[in-house]
């Protein structure tokens, strides 16, 4: 069974940093893109951005591309999300998906606020 | 970026009812392969979205009959027949042909 647990929300003052995790289990995660979603209190859903299998290759939203950065551990089935200089529109639950294959984490949230 | 515009934004439905859902793009979500890779999520309440339906119109594994998805370039359609109360929440249309992805903004399934 595939499973995509996400860690490391919570609350934070705006201009902090914040890293996500996202452990994947259930599939061999070194063979698959990874993307996170997120999706806003008034349920907005924004693809963050994706990481090529072997974690050479990456794409962001050209809105997020400069304070989020997306890498992952294959030794440890993991996934990240650094984001930094974050700002109250930033609050939202995070997903780690596998979209291609349909599955999505149980969400994280983030909320930013002074 | 490809806006998807999901109408109608709610829909009150009874149980056994049939309902329709459109999903219109900006852009034809038609990609170099010839494949569209257009989708449909459902969330149900305080749960993660889960995808019913991908390309257009098959059906994820487990994904009962009475879902249907139809369309083509710009224009896209899930069909419910025969509701039934697990099939209330949230439905998303969601493209992955062009970057960025992107998603419908949602429409609401609810008991009448």
């Amino acid at each position: 069974e595939v499973q995509l647990v996400e860690s490391g929300g919570g609350l934070v003052k705006p201009g902090a940093s914040l890293k996500l995790s996202c452990v994947a289990s259930g599939f061999t995660f070194s063979d698959y893109w990874m993307s996170w979603v997120r999706q806003t209190p008034g349920k907005t859903m924004e693809w963050i951005g994706d990481i090529k299998y072997d974690g050479s290759y990456t794409n962001y939203a050209p809105s997020l591309k400069n304070r989020f950065t997306i890498s992952r551990d294959n030794a440890k089935s993991t996934l990240y999300l650094q984001m930094s200089n974050v700002r109250s529109e930033d609050t939202a639950t995070y997903y780690c998906t596998l979209l291609g294959a349909g599955y999505w984490g149980q969400g994280v949230m983030v909320t930013v606020s002074s | 970026d490809v806006v998807m515009t999901q109408t109608p934004p709610s829909l009150s439905v009874a149980i056994g009812q049939s309902v329709s859902i459109s999903c219109k793009s900006s852009q034809s979500l038609v990609y170099s392969d010839g494949k569209t890779y257009l989708h449909w999520l459902l969330q149900s309440s305080g749960r993660s979205p889960k995808r019913l339906i991908y390309q257009v119109s098959n059906l994820d594994s487990g994904v009962p009959d009475r879902f249907s998805g139809t369309g083509s370039q710009k224009d896209f359609t899930l069909k419910i027949s025969r509701v039934e109360a697990k099939d209330l929440g949230v439905y998303y249309c969601a493209q992955t042909t062009h970057f960025p992805w992107t998603f419908g903004g949602g429409t609401k399934l609810e008991l009448k």
